[in-house]
């Protein structure tokens, strides 16, 4: 079974600083990976996804992630946090099909706050 | 624009009572989701469709029932057998290729009276 660790629950973080969130995903199989970000009271937004090839991803809000065969990890990262950038984010892998529909596991979250 | 749209935004239940979660999407999406969102345990899988009048049981579908009458609704009753009603309720879309992303909606707060 897949399982996604989210190594951080909270990570305050000042601004203009650079910031990474640790992700790490268990399967036996070839994955597709997927970090998402929410805002308070709103639904999840889509930030970034590797399906394959380079292993540096380019999300939007300038947030990038890389995939790590070896050490089976997907850490996303921006180099200069802004206030906006509060928000929880999500890591999620997904490897099959049920019935049709995806299968997708999430972590528990990292909740991200930016201090002035 | 399209997307999904859950209402209503709040809702309260008192003790016995079932209330229904609305689901609409208009990105003729076959597949939909609903999780459940609570502190510190990222979302679970309540129920899934992946096609009109077929749903399947997720992770934690007891107390739960949904339906699949049309492509574009999805929508969720939360029974008077879910003793622990009170979450963040949130429904996705996919299309039916498996590296393609779910699509979320802003979600439903559901509190006891």
């Amino acid at each position: 079974a897949q399982s996604v660790t989210q190594l951080d629950s909270q990570v305050p973080v000042f601004e203009e600083a650079p910031v990474e969130l640790r992700c790490n995903y268990s399967s036996s199989v070839s994955v597709y990976l997927f970090w998402y970000v929410q805002y308070p009271n709103q639904g999840l937004q889509l930030l970034l996804k590797y399906l394959s090839g380079s292993t540096l991803v380019k999300g939007i809000n300038g947030f990038e992630a890389e995939f790590n065969k070896s050490q089976t990890s997907f850490h996303l990262r921006k180099p200069s946090v802004h206030i906006s950038d509060t928000a929880e984010y999500f890591c999620a892998v997904t490897s099959g099909v049920i019935q049709g529909a995806q299968k997708l596991v999430f972590g528990q979250g990292t909740r991200l706050t930016i201090n002035p | 624009d399209g997307g999904i749209t859950q209402s209503p935004k709040y809702l309260f239940r008192k003790e016995g009572q079932n209330v229904t979660l609305s689901c609409e999407q208009n990105l003729n999406h076959d597949a939909m989701y609903w999780y459940r969102q609570d502190p510190g345990q990222g979302l679970r899988l309540i129920y899934y469709s992946q096609i009109v009048n077929d749903f399947q049981k997720g992770d934690i579908a007891e107390g739960y029932s949904v339906s699949r009458e049309k492509k574009e609704s999805f929508p969720l009753t939360v029974t008077s057998a879910q003793k622990n009603p009170t979450a963040f309720y949130l429904c996705a879309s996919s299309i039916q290729i498996l590296n393609q992303p779910q699509h979320f909606g802003d979600g439903t707060r559901l509190s006891i009276l």
